[in-house]
């Protein structure tokens, strides 16, 4: 079946500007995830939703950072007034939720995004 | 707090060789899960195997065998035979246990391992 999608799958934007990031999960995936990946820093969680829901956003690195997942599929991230350091690999992930344990992410292509 | 280590930042050897990646975690939980991903040059994260606390057992899927030892809090993973195509960097990640309502947690990854196969 179809795996985790993400667009666009580069981004160039200027420093200031906003950007808005999409995931597309696997179909009967109810768990999303965010990630960032930058030499730096390695991988990075950002972000999880449980259905709609994100229990916890203390992971987004500054309130520049906001996400959100509709109908409990597509989520978009949205990065307000872009810095260079938000130069990264933003990866998403989804997973079944079990009642007992942690299913497997699988993880899309990701996004580069470049901030000039 | 949660923490994987992987020391080896780059490993190299000749195609045919036996190599092995070192994952060593740490965790306050007694409920938790290991992974290992590989990223390939082309960049996508691929998943290799998951493993829970509960379960030491060894676990081998063709070249590719993984031990996992409580008592080092290791979770190493061996290719035998590496092949041109094992060229790319390896992640181990650790997740603990899930929240008491259910759900689920972000994966701890370790800065990973880059693997090149020489020809």
């Amino acid at each position: 079946g179809a795996g985790v999608s993400q667009s666009p799958s580069n981004k160039v934007t200027e420093k200031g500007k906003d950007v808005e990031l999409r995931c597309d999960p696997i179909s009967g995936h109810t768990a999303l995830y965010w990630y960032r990946q930058s030499l730096g820093q390695g991988l990075e969680f950002l972000i999880y939703f449980q259905g709609n829901s994100a229990p916890d956003k203390s992971g987004l690195p500054s309130d520049r950072f906001s996400a959100e997942r509709t109908g409990g599929s597509v989520s978009t991230l949205t990065i307000q007034r872009t810095q260079q350091e938000d130069s990264a690999v933003y990866l998403c992930a989804s997973s079944f939720v079990l009642a007992g344990g942690i299913d497997t992410q699988y993880f899309g292509p990701g996004t580069r995004l470049t901030v000039l | 707090a949660q923490k994987v280590t992987q020391a080896q930042t780059e490993i190299s050897v000749v195609e045919k060789e036996d190599v092995t990646l070192d994952c060593v975690y740490e965790t306050r939980d007694t409920t938790y899960y290991l992974f290992w991903y590989k990223q390939p040059p082309s960049g996508e994260l691929v998943f290799l195997i998951r493993r829970n606390s509960f379960d030491e057992q060894n676990e081998i899927s063709g070249r590719y065998s993984w031990n996992f030892q409580k008592s080092t809090s290791s979770f190493n993973f061996t290719i035998t035979a590496s092949q041109v195509v094992d060229s790319a960097v390896y992640f181990c990640a650790l997740s603990e246990a899930m929240y008491s309502g259910g759900g689920a947690d972000g994966l701890t990854f370790g800065k990973g391992t880059h693997l090149i196969i020489q020809p």
